[in-house]
């Protein structure tokens, strides 16, 4: 069963860039072809994707944060990573890392971390 | 960004069947078989209820069942439950750059 945990700090302050990891266990990320996608969701609304990335490397974002997200990928650690640059105070949320499926229509995440809540402030 | 809109909240009692409809357009819901699903308690991560408009994964129970009509898909739960109490979302690949979309989202109240 694929577990996936959230890591990175609570608080990040305005302008500043938030850096989040996702530690992926109970099988390696390099046994298939999968997509790695972050959510978001800020407290009582709607859920929100911001990127995904494949095992191989290839990424799509959502273009709402423009050139703000890059997620990057280290299939030998079993983690991929999210950094969102000049964050403000509308970037605060909680935080999901999620395992989707193996091709590029495959929009849907089987299995999800815990989430973990970012606030940006001052 | 749109998103997809679903009713913002929907009642049944038990026992009862009830529809969560979430409309879209042509280039999303309507043109293409790629609308997913995903139950949420308060305080937890989103799951997986439907994929591919009526996929169930593995473990799901077979009282919850997808379908699509032209630009609306549905979610569709018989045999109501209280655990069945939560909020619902939608989301479909579309063809616009945004490639990914969300429904805001349908609070389920359980008489």
């Amino acid at each position: 069963q694929v577990q996936l945990q959230e890591s990175g700090p609570g608080l990040v302050k305005p302008s500043q860039t938030l850096s989040l990891t996702c530690t992926v266990s109970g099988g390696s990320m390099s046994s298939g072809n999968y997509y790695w996608i972050w959510m978001r969701q800020p407290a009582g609304k709607g859920l929100e994707w911001i990127g995904r990335i494949s095992t191989s490397g290839t990424t799509n974002y959502n273009l709402s944060f423009k050139n703000r997200v890059t997620i990057s990928v280290d299939t030998s650690k079993n983690f991929f990573s999210l950094k969102l640059t000049s964050v403000t105070a509308a970037d605060t949320a909680m935080y999901y890392c999620a395992r989707g499926g193996e091709t590029y229509y495959n929009l849907w995440n089987e299995y999800w971390g815990q989430g973990t809540l970012v606030t940006v402030s001052s | 960004h749109s998103a997809l809109t679903q009713p913002a909240s929907v009642s049944g009692s038990p026992g009862q069947s009830i529809t969560i409809p979430c409309t879209g357009t042509s280039s999303d819901v309507g043109g293409y078989n790629y609308v997913s699903w995903y139950q949420q308690y308060p305080g937890k991560a989103p799951k997986l209820m439907i994929y591919d408009v009526s996929n169930r994964p593995s473990g799901v129970s077979n009282r919850f069942s997808g379908s699509k009509s032209g630009n609306t898909a549905s979610l569709t739960i018989s045999g109501l439950r209280a655990e069945d109490e939560a909020d619902y979302y939608c989301s479909s690949y579309t063809s616009t750059s945004s490639l990914w979309m969300f429904g805001g989202g349908t609070e389920l109240t359980v008489l």
